[in-house]
């Protein structure tokens, strides 16, 4: 079965760096995942689509403080240099066949 | 730009029916496979279902039971959602976003999302 497993909060300091993590379920590690944003009261954002091999394309107008990176069945989103705007809820998604899934949302918070 | 505008939520009771619509501009909307995603107050993300771009596939959240049905409208840039069958824990934001361009089962872009509250 198709599962994304992430961490339900992690937090960081204003400028410092955050790294969130998404599993995939045994059998699905070559799956390639997208990772969203969301911020408080407004719908999801598309930040990057990320291939197993780490290799990962953005979507329009994402800073650069915004990036991914694989190993295994674990993709990970990378946000340096910490904004207050940044402070949000971060899904990943992946689909294969039929179906599609998401994470559970890590929610980060910027002390 | 790429814009998706989702219309047709609303109050509606248990076991009603309710159809959403999506309009989209500012790409070539017959080449993409689209995603109906929902929200419920205060929880995650749910995925709710996917068309590919010519409408010859359509999957669906086994949860869904076969009450909601996706079909699309090339000549008029439009995504629906038929809702059957409405029951209180319909009651959610939904969104539709695209598909990407060559992952299609992953969303890329989102509607900004329309609100159905099922109650009595």
């Amino acid at each position: 079965q198709l599962v994304l497993t992430q961490s339900p909060s992690a937090s960081a300091s204003l400028g410092a760096s955050v790294k969130l993590t998404c599993t995939l379920s045994s059998g699905h590690s070559n799956y390639v995942i997208a990772w969203h944003q969301q911020q408080p009261e407004k719908g999801p954002r598309f930040l990057m689509k990320l291939n197993s091999d780490g290799s990962h394309s953005k979507g329009d107008g994402i800073p650069d403080r915004f990036s991914g990176s694989s190993s295994g069945a674990e993709r990970f989103l990378v946000i340096s240099s910490l904004q207050s705007e940044d402070e949000a809820t971060y899904y990943c998604q992946t689909g294969g066949t039929g179906t599609v899934v998401f994470g559970g949302g890590t929610k980060v918070t910027v002390l | 730009q790429v814009q998706l505008v989702e219309s047709g939520g609303g109050v509606v009771q248990p076991g009603r029916s309710l159809r959403l619509s999506c309009a989209a501009s500012g790409f070539p909307f017959n080449s993409f496979g689209m995603h109906w995603v929902r929200q419920a107050p205060g929880k995650g993300l749910e995925w709710v279902a996917f068309i590919s771009y010519d409408g010859s596939n359509k999957y669906y959240a086994d949860s869904l039971k076969g009450r909601f049905t996706v079909s699309r409208d090339n000549s008029k840039n439009t995504l629906y959602l038929q809702m059957n069958s409405l029951t209180t824990e319909d009651t959610s934001v939904y969104y539709c976003a695209t598909g990407y361009w060559d992952t299609p089962m992953v969303s890329n872009y989102w509607g900004q999302g329309t609100l159905v509250t099922v109650s009595s």
